[in-house]
């Protein structure tokens, strides 16, 4: 099972919007509405920013959103800031015999 | 609030066997399954398996004949063991809460682990 593709960097300005998109397979994003999508900060854990494509935890800020269409999940920061620059991964669940799978990550730069 | 630490050693010898355990603080691993991911230095994360309290596991299929988790839910603890390392096994390992299998919620803050001899 190989990692859902992610582009290797996305950078915007303060106050921007960024999308990063998540592309899988028919065997994962395509199949179940069970994409997550994580915040990393250098040298900490991961966070968790979105579940099931598009609900927010509590917490999170409502700048984040997600989607989906077909096989590509995607994430949208709005109102970009500096602290939302960070690593961001997604991740989906791929059935019965691979179960999650992550994306290869995408880096964040604010402007 | 969960607070989920992971400990054990920092350095493990190549063909030995990695051991790591991730206490859960704040809440109790009984009704939930956990799971162990791992990120190596400057690469993405990497699920290796999970294990819902009642002791049933699942495993990423390329690594399932290296790796055994189990619980101990008396003493809330989640325990890692990854046999057979090679260097390719030097990453940070985290332990983390699985919400009925839809998402990772509570994650620890990680151990780094390197192979070497």
């Amino acid at each position: 099972q190989s990692a859902l593709t992610q582009p290797a960097s996305v950078s915007g300005s303060p106050g921007q919007s960024i999308t990063i998109s998540c592309t899988g397979t028919s065997s994962d994003v395509g199949s179940y509405n069970l994409v997550s999508w994580y915040q990393q900060h250098p040298g900490k854990a991961p966070k968790l920013m979105i579940y099931e494509v598009s609900k927010r935890p509590s917490g999170v800020s409502n700048r984040f959103s997600g989607s989906k269409s077909g096989n590509t999940a995607s994430l949208t920061i709005s109102g970009l800031q500096a602290e939302d620059e960070a690593d961001y991964y997604c991740c989906s669940y791929a059935g019965s015999n691979t179960f999650y799978v992550f994306g290869t990550g995408t880096k964040v730069t604010v402007l | 609030q969960v607070q989920l630490q992971e400990s054990g050693p920092g350095l493990v010898k190549p063909s030995e066997t990695l051991s790591l355990t991730c206490t859960v603080s704040g809440g109790s691993s009984s009704s939930y399954y956990w799971s162990w991911i791992r990120q190596p230095p400057g690469k993405g994360l990497e699920w290796i398996g999970y294990i819902y309290y009642s002791g049933s596991t699942n495993y990423k299929p390329s690594l399932k004949s290296r790796v055994t988790i189990s619980v101990d839910t008396s003493k809330n603890q989640i325990s890692l063991k990854l046999s057979s390392v090679t260097a390719a096994d030097t990453a940070v390992y985290y332990c983390a809460r699985v919400d009925d299998y839809r998402f990772f919620d509570y994650w620890g803050q990680g151990t780094l682990v390197t192979v070497s001899s």
